[in-house]
């Protein structure tokens, strides 16, 4: 089946410092991908999501293009902030169908 | 605009205890789903429904009922909880394949 595999955290960063965070999927078609943030005590966002290969997803700085070659959607950001603090998954979907697949999450902690 | 509302947000059971979480979207949704999420796990589906009078198993179904009687509500039943239960458990609703996610509800099960 459908499965997501992203990097094991925790994540701990200095404010501007670089963020990456590594998805790789496996998956019998050609499915949605999507990041979801989820902050300290609240439920999950969507931040962005690319529907088809070489599409590119971005919001709040964030961003993640869908790789079919190498089958990733890798999240990164430039630039990142003590507010950027929380647990992001990365997740997909078959197209038509509404259930989702995440990973596992990955808790990144921006310290000032 | 309610968006998708959970309650309740906290709740300890003893163990052979059942509950209803309820679950209510205001946004005309026609599907819903129950996830649960657990440390290092992410999130896991454990029942959807596509409309009103009709639901579906996920991944992890088992010791969890539900019903859709109306498009706006979507409860989960716990029949009798176990430890194994506790997590934490989230109701989205889901538009253009996009989820609507509630803020959670933590439960503990001692």
């Amino acid at each position: 089946g459908d499965s997501v595999t992203q990097m094991e955290g925790p994540v701990t960063l200095s404010e501007e410092a670089f963020l990456t965070i590594n998805c790789t999927y496996t998956a019998t078609g050609y499915p949605s991908l999507f990041w979801y943030v989820q902050y300290p005590g609240e439920g999950l966002q969507l931040l962005l999501k690319a529907t088809k290969a070489d599409d590119k997803g971005s919001n709040k700085g964030f961003e993640a293009t869908y790789r079919k070659e190498t089958t990733s959607f890798h999240l990164e950001k430039g630039s990142v902030q003590v507010s950027d603090s929380a647990v992001y998954f990365c997740a997909l979907s078959d197209p038509g169908d509404y259930k989702l697949s995440f990973g596992a999450g990955t808790t990144v902690t921006v310290r000032a | 605009n309610a968006g998708v509302t959970q309650t309740p947000k906290f709740q300890v059971l003893k163990t052979g205890q059942s509950m209803t979480l309820q679950c209510a979207q205001d946004m005309n949704h026609e599907y819903m789903s129950w996830y649960r999420q657990d440390p290092g796990m992410g999130l896991r589906l454990i029942h959807y429904s596509v409309g009103a009078g009709i639901t579906d198993q996920g991944e992890v179904p088992n010791g969890y009922n539900v019903s859709r009687s109306t498009t706006e509500d979507f409860p989960l039943r716990l029949l009798s909880a176990a430890p194994s239960q506790t997590s934490v458990y989230f109701c989205a609703s889901s538009w253009r394949g996009f989820l609507y996610f509630g803020e959670g509800s933590w439960l503990t099960v001692v």
